[in-house]
């Protein structure tokens, strides 16, 4: 049962264009989502994470929108570069002690000139 | 600033072959992670250890095993090496004892025929 439903698998953005992708959740417990970013050949990394006690949250070019009501969140990335041509991984936890990260199975995002 | 280094990169196995894949991070960080990155699945948890001295189970820890041999070093062994354990092992460490990773190493890449 996949707990985080990531979409679109694969995406082509233009140049100076908004990226948008996508995650749905089931648990309502979950009240933490990271999103992550991977190069080829390299490990993800965290790029940016928001509770569900605010709607939204921007870091630079890079914004979390969370819809608590309907158990969505999506990552928005304004300005794509080339340089952003990366996998994203959305995923959801819940705070306090041991509790697992349960992870999107990922975006690939292209970026082209 | 090494972060989390992983040794080794690439690994070929015949089936039933044993290894150690080693783990090490430098940024004096209490839990450590092993995932695993298959097409289509994301990541998911095999072990963790929350402090050294201390191991768990994550969601496919079978046929699996993990050492935290100090606060730096977290080693994944495989004994009988599997087709299905071919995929991409990825170390994470993280500075508290949630599961929450922070850091990841660059993978090991694991086919075994």
């Amino acid at each position: 049962q996949q707990q985080v439903k990531q979409s679109p698998q694969s995406l082509i953005v233009q140049k100076g264009g908004i990226s948008i992708i996508n995650c749905a959740y089931e648990n309502t417990a979950f009240d933490y989502f990271p999103w992550y970013q991977q190069f080829p050949g390299k490990g993800p990394a965290l790029l940016i994470a928001i509770r569900p006690d605010v709607s939204e949250k921007k870091e630079g070019r890079f914004t979390i929108s969370f819809n608590k009501s309907a158990k969505q969140f999506s990552l928005h990335i304004m300005d794509s570069q080339p340089g952003d041509s990366a996998t994203y991984f959305c995923a959801a936890s819940r705070s306090g002690g041991y509790q697992k990260v349960t992870f999107g199975i990922g975006t690939k995002l292209q970026v082209i000139p | 600033n090494a972060g989390v280094t992983q040794t080794p990169k690439f690994q070929v196995l015949k089936t039933g072959q044993s290894m150690t894949l080693q783990c090490a991070q430098d940024m004096n960080h209490n839990s450590m992670y092993w995932y695993r990155q298959d097409p289509g699945m994301g990541l998911r948890l095999i072990y963790y250890s929350a402090s050294e001295g201390t191991t768990d189970k994550g969601e496919v820890p079978n046929g699996y095993n993990v050492s935290r041999l100090n606060k730096r070093e977290f080693s994944l062994r495989l004994e009988s090496a599997a087709p299905s354990q071919t995929s991409v092992y990825f170390c994470a460490s993280s500075e508290g004892t949630a599961t929450r990773p922070q850091h990841f190493g660059d993978g090991t890449r694991l086919s075994i025929l």
